[in-house]
């Protein structure tokens, strides 16, 4: 019954490849994001979805392609893999009336 | 543009010590402030929301404060448990262009020591 689920948990790969993340939540809540955290444990934002429509962008390489098939799943792509995208990838979702946040386990992506 | 910032980084504490987390806001117009921990190599936590509305919440040991006027908020955490080291982060979510942004503090890392 986890709340927001994101596969997979880690992800190994060299520089160049395409990869994807993928995150579910089952809360029933409109708004999803995807948050990254880097090497020194600050999270920022870079997607935001509601009902499957981007409204957050926050300046992330076109590398980063975000696919929203439904309100409950955010899908991230991410191509031309680069040294420096290595970090933790956050999914969340967030309640609509009250607007608490909440997260899934993270994703930790090392790229070689 | 908000800035969240948290102090002190670090802390470390004795065991049943009752202690005191700081976050801090540049912009007081936010719409709510969110308490996380965060557990090494895990997910965030939601410890407490405190919509701007309201003054405090609390939830077993731990109460959190909020007062727009000066962009404070504060965690407290009664009777410090070894169970309670962990990195807590506070999120402030306030409405920029028509839609909610939430803008993460750096973090303060606790310890307990038994």
């Amino acid at each position: 019954d986890t709340a927001v689920s994101q596969t997979p948990k880690y992800l190994v790969t060299q520089m160049g490849n395409d990869k994807s993340i993928k995150c579910e939540q089952n809360l029933g809540h409109d708004t999803m994001y995807w948050y990254k955290q880097d090497s020194k444990k600050f999270l920022k934002i870079m997607f935001s979805y509601n009902n499957k429509e981007l409204i957050i962008n926050e300046t992330v390489p076109n590398r980063f392609s975000p696919k929203s098939p439904d309100k409950a799943h955010l899908n991230l792509h991410i191509n031309s893999l680069e040294l420096g995208d290595s970090a933790v990838y956050f999914c969340a979702s967030s309640r609509g009336n009250t607007g608490e946040l909440f997260f899934g386990e993270g994703s930790r992506l090392t790229v070689l | 543009k908000q800035e969240v910032t948290q102090i002190p980084a670090a802390l470390s504490v004795p065991e049943g010590e009752n202690l005191v987390l700081n976050c801090s806001f540049t912009d007081s117009a936010i719409y709510n402030l969110q308490w996380f921990r965060q557990d090494p190599g895990k997910g965030l936590t939601s410890l407490l929301l405190i919509q701007s509305s309201q003054r405090e919440q609390t939830s077993g040991r731990l109460n959190a404060s909020l007062d727009k006027s000066s962009g404070r908020s504060t965690l407290y955490i009664a009777a410090s448990q070894p169970g309670d080291s962990a990195t807590y982060l506070c999120a402030v979510k306030r409405n920029s262009g028509g839609y909610q942004k939430v803008t993460f503090g750096t973090g303060t890392k606790l310890q307990v020591i038994p």
